[in-house]
């Protein structure tokens, strides 16, 4: 069965550093989506991505996060300068183009701010 | 807005008894609503989805949920518990575009005893 991918697994950066997170999402998906999860706390929504575009985003994903699909098969979340409370377990998730269709999630990513 | 509610944060269960795990939901309209279970260090694999219809869902590994309206809830039930069963399960009302943008309530770790 086709999944999600990310990489790296555990990122540990530097605050005031620049991280780049990845994701392959299933290929005839056309929706992408971040969330994150700091420990301990629930599964937050970050941003959705459609046709080369942010379609929603949450009020966590302010201007120091982007998004991008830099080629037909990538997916990336970057943070330009990196704090503390970014810390956090990072979900790509992806689906198909119909109405209800439901969300794939890969691994996860482990984001360590120190 | 929309909010979702599991009251258990941590609920055992021996292995071969029954499960049912609680899920409240706050939505406007019809609410879509999804399972989702996260074993350690994995991601978050998809049990079932309600959009409509039958109010009593099958999902994957012997998993059912009963969407009840009047009562704005979710449960999750499984007749037999098994040992890898034990993970964390986190229920979920879907909204925004496609009804993809999810609220995910807090979770509730499920522990299996011999």
């Amino acid at each position: 069965e086709p999944e999600v991918t990310q990489t790296p697994s555990h990122q540990v950066t530097q605050m005031g550093q620049e991280v780049i997170l990845r994701c392959v999402p299933i290929s005839n998906h056309l929706y992408f989506y971040w969330y994150r999860q700091i420990l301990g706390q629930k599964v937050e929504f970050l941003v959705s991505f459609y046709n080369n575009e942010i379609s929603e985003k949450s009020e966590i994903f302010d201007d120091q996060f982007s998004v991008e699909r830099p080629d037909g098969s990538n997916f990336t979340l970057k943070i330009r300068s990196t704090k503390l409370e970014d810390s956090a377990m990072y979900f790509c998730a992806s689906r198909t183009d119909y109405t209800g269709s439901p969300l794939h999630f890969g691994n996860g990513t482990r984001l360590t701010v120190t | 807005a929309q909010s979702v509610t599991q009251p258990d944060i941590h609920i055992t269960v021996s292995e071969g008894a029954s499960l049912e795990l609680r899920c409240n939901y706050s939505y406007g309209a019809t609410p879509y609503l999804f399972w989702y279970v996260q074993s350690p260090g994995q991601g978050l694999q998809l049990l079932l989805k309600y959009f409509s219809g039958d109010t009593l869902v099958q999902g994957i590994k012997g998993f059912e949920a009963e969407f009840k309206r009047s009562q704005s809830s979710f449960n999750l039930r499984k007749p037999s518990v098994h040992w890898s069963d034990a993970a964390e399960y986190f229920c979920a009302v879907g909204a925004g575009s496609g009804y993809s943008t999810l609220t995910f309530g807090k979770g509730t770790m499920l522990l299996v005893s011999p």
